[in-house]
């Protein structure tokens, strides 16, 4: 199975910041890559897929980038609603895989 | 807006088999080119892709589990079943159905299922 490694594991940040979380995976993917938002007792929630595509309903405020191995999630200015774990997921081979998730904290 | 309901016990025993069911609304499970999947998170923890089942009714597990995973499609009453057999304290996990053509961007509430004699 494809490993996904998502860095760093968490932080902390403060509104209006600019953060990049990145995911690595252990073989190429292509742009077979997806983001997901989940908040506690929730759901999580599509927010990129094909590495750059924004879900339709997702702020402009999130981006995403990369191919081949190496991804990135960018949000431009956060909000208070962006305080949440976020995963990437690569969909190019089965078993699909997750990273391990990274918890965006308030500062 | 598809939506997505599991349904199921909350406690099963160790050894017995997990069964859960998602019942999808506004829209049909027989849909072109949808898949329908099962994943899982341990609690505290990340999330396991568990296997899905195509629109067509073919299916794909985690070779992880695969020899104690099975998918189902009833399309009359446009469901979807897992079932996990032999299961341990280990298999404890919030358990989510998901569904779409590429990665999943319909999801279910999730359920806890909780081994435990």
């Amino acid at each position: 199975a494809i490993r996904m490694t998502q860095s760093p594991s968490s932080f902390s940040a403060s509104t209006g910041d600019r953060v990049t979380i990145t995911c690595r995976a252990s073989q190429g993917i292509s742009s077979y890559l997806a983001w997901y938002q989940q908040k506690p007792g929730k759901a999580p929630k599509l927010l990129i897929y094909a590495a750059s595509t924004l879900q339709s309903g997702v702020p402009s405020r999130f981006s995403g980038s990369g191919s081949g191995t190496d991804f990135t999630l960018t949000i431009s200015c956060l909000q208070s609603e962006d305080f949440a774990t976020y995963y990437c997921q690569q969909y190019y081979s089965y078993p699909q895989t997750f990273g391990q998730g990274t918890k965006l904290e308030i500062k | 807006q598809v939506q997505l309901q599991e349904s199921g016990p909350g406690l099963v025993k160790p050894s017995q088999t997990l069964s859960l069911t998602c019942t999808v609304s506004g829209g049909s499970i027989s849909s072109g080119g949808y898949y329908w999947s099962w994943i899982r998170q341990h609690p505290g923890k990340g999330l396991e892709w568990i296997g899905y089942i195509y629109y067509s009714g073919s299916t794909y597990y985690n070779p992880s589990l695969k020899s104690r995973v099975t998918i189902s499609v009833d399309t009359s009453k446009n469901q979807f079943s897992l079932k996990l057999s032999s299961v341990t304290a280990a298999d404890t996990a919030v358990y989510y159905c998901a569904g779409g053509t590429g990665p999943p961007d319909y999801w279910g509430q999730g359920t806890l299922v909780t081994v435990s004699s």
